[in-house]
């Protein structure tokens, strides 16, 4: 059974880098048959996929996010991470990793999210 | 991007009841649709994928349907714990993206 979790500060000064870890159990991050992907949810509203790290560095990511997101992978510690520069207001939300099966293109394991708030 | 718009966006019911939700896609996605329920405060999970594939360990209340621009998940038989909200996603195209989400409430 793969579990994901998700760490990492919980505030972030507005114009300041957000960076979370996802440590990923009962799974290998360099598991062929997976993407590892991050979305975020704002404060009562929907999901929004950010991107996706798979076959131990190869990225996707969604183009609104371009030039301030990073995806990144540790093998060693079965971790991937999440960094977000220059954020604002607009990137408070929950932030959820999850194992997405490649080639078909859902999520069917996440992490409990973790809350990540601007402010200054 | 794919938009994908669900309706309604909240709906009351009871116990018991049969539920519909329907999710349209801006341009024809085939069959990549996928269902998941988010009981809050909890992380969403994957009901449905691929429009009809119930997940391992999914009750068999939840089914889904269409193809195209038009899908519906239904409940059969409403319990307590589907007091929830439910997305759709698509998974046609890179980025991927959900509906808005449909509220269930309890009538």
């Amino acid at each position: 059974q793969v579990q994901l979790l998700e760490s990492g500060p919980e505030v972030v000064k507005p114009s300041e880098t957000l960076s979370l870890t996802c440590s990923v159990s009962g799974d290998s991050v360099s598991n062929d048959k997976y993407y590892w992907s991050w979305i975020r949810q704002p404060p009562g509203k929907g999901l929004e996929w950010i991107g996706y790290i798979f076959d131990s560095g190869t990225t996707k990511y969604k183009s609104s996010f371009t030039g301030r997101v990073t995806i990144s992978v540790d093998m060693s510690k079965n971790q991937f991470s999440l960094r977000l520069t220059s954020v604002t207001a607009a990137d408070t939300a929950v932030y959820f990793c999850a194992r997405d099966r490649a080639y078909e293109f859902f999520f069917d394991s996440w992490g409990q999210g973790r809350l990540v708030t601007v402010s200054s | 991007d794919i938009q994908m718009t669900q309706s309604p966006s909240s709906l009351a019911a009871s116990v018991g009841d049969r539920v519909t939700i329907t999710c349209r896609a801006s341009q024809s996605i085939m069959t990549y649709v996928n269902w998941y329920r988010q009981q809050p405060p909890k992380a969403p999970e994957l009901l449905i994928s691929r429009t009809s594939n119930l997940e391992t360990g999914v009750p068999p209340r939840f089914s889904g349907s269409g193809s195209g621009t038009d899908f519906t998940l239904t409940i059969s038989s409403l319990q307590s714990e589907d007091f929830a909200t439910y997305y759709c996603q698509q998974s046609y195209s890179t980025p991927r993206t959900f509906g808005q989400g449909t509220k269930v409430e309890v009538k």
